[in-house]
């Protein structure tokens, strides 16, 4: 069964640190695709990244990079010099292939409250 | 380009009573999701419309949930009779990929379910 985790429930930063989020994912698939979004206080999910399972090229945009590796089924989430505006839950998720019932939906780690404090 | 919204952003009901949850997809993508997040839980998929089509509804709890999407354009999801665990909030997602583009799936701001 496809599963993510993101063992972080809540992570309290002072402005200006950088933060790790983890996320581990579990399936069986060959090819999936792995996503992150942000959920600020308003509450819509804003998509941040998707990644293919045959790319494990490492992702940078601005203050936001993404290291993916396979050998540990692992999505890992950094923001580098950490402000204020970055506080919201973040989440990790999957999805399954083209095939059979689960075209496209997407399964979700739990989520992780990010707090940056000024 | 407007977004994917939804319809109303809270919605409090007592026990048994009926609610319907609507949702405006981006203007010409095809697929239509429908996400639940249960307090503390995660989001879980309910369904998948491609048009006004049902490709995928592994994910309904049961049949008090009722989606619709006439004509592949907006969608419905009909609770009927809500019951205390329906609380939570409700998500809307559209892409014109199955499986999202490089743009990923844009969600809506999801609606507040309260069953009382």
């Amino acid at each position: 069964a496809q599963k993510v985790t993101q063992a972080q429930t809540e992570i309290s930063v002072v402005e200006k640190e950088d933060v790790t989020l983890d996320c581990v994912y579990e399936t069986r698939d060959t090819t999936y695709y792995l996503f992150w979004y942000k959920q600020p206080p308003s509450g819509e999910l804003v998509f941040l990244i998707r990644r293919n399972s045959f790319d494990e090229q490492n992702e940078i945009s601005g203050r936001y990079s993404w290291n993916f590796q396979k050998s540990t089924s692992s999505f890992n989430f950094t923001i580098t010099a950490s402000q204020v505006v970055d506080s919201a839950v973040y989440f990790c998720a999957l999805s399954g292939p083209w095939n059979g019932g689960s075209q496209g939906n997407l399964i979700f780690g739990k989520g992780t409250k990010l707090s940056v404090k000024p | 380009e407007a977004g994917v919204t939804q319809f109303p952003s809270h919605s409090v009901i007592e026990k048994g009573q009926t609610v319907t949850l609507r949702c405006d997809p981006i203007s010409g993508h095809d697929n239509l999701y429908w996400y639940r997040r249960v307090m503390g839980k995660e989001i879980k998929f309910l369904l998948h419309f491609v048009k006004e089509s049902k490709q995928d509804e592994s994910g309904m709890p049961n049949n008090r949930f009722l989606a619709e999407r006439t004509g592949g354009t907006y969608s419905t999801l009909k609770v009927q009779p809500a019951e205390l665990e329906d609380s939570g909030v409700y998500f809307c997602a559209s892409s014109q990929e199955e499986v999202a583009g490089v743009d990923g799936y844009t969600f809506g701001s999801g609606t507040r379910l309260t069953v009382v």
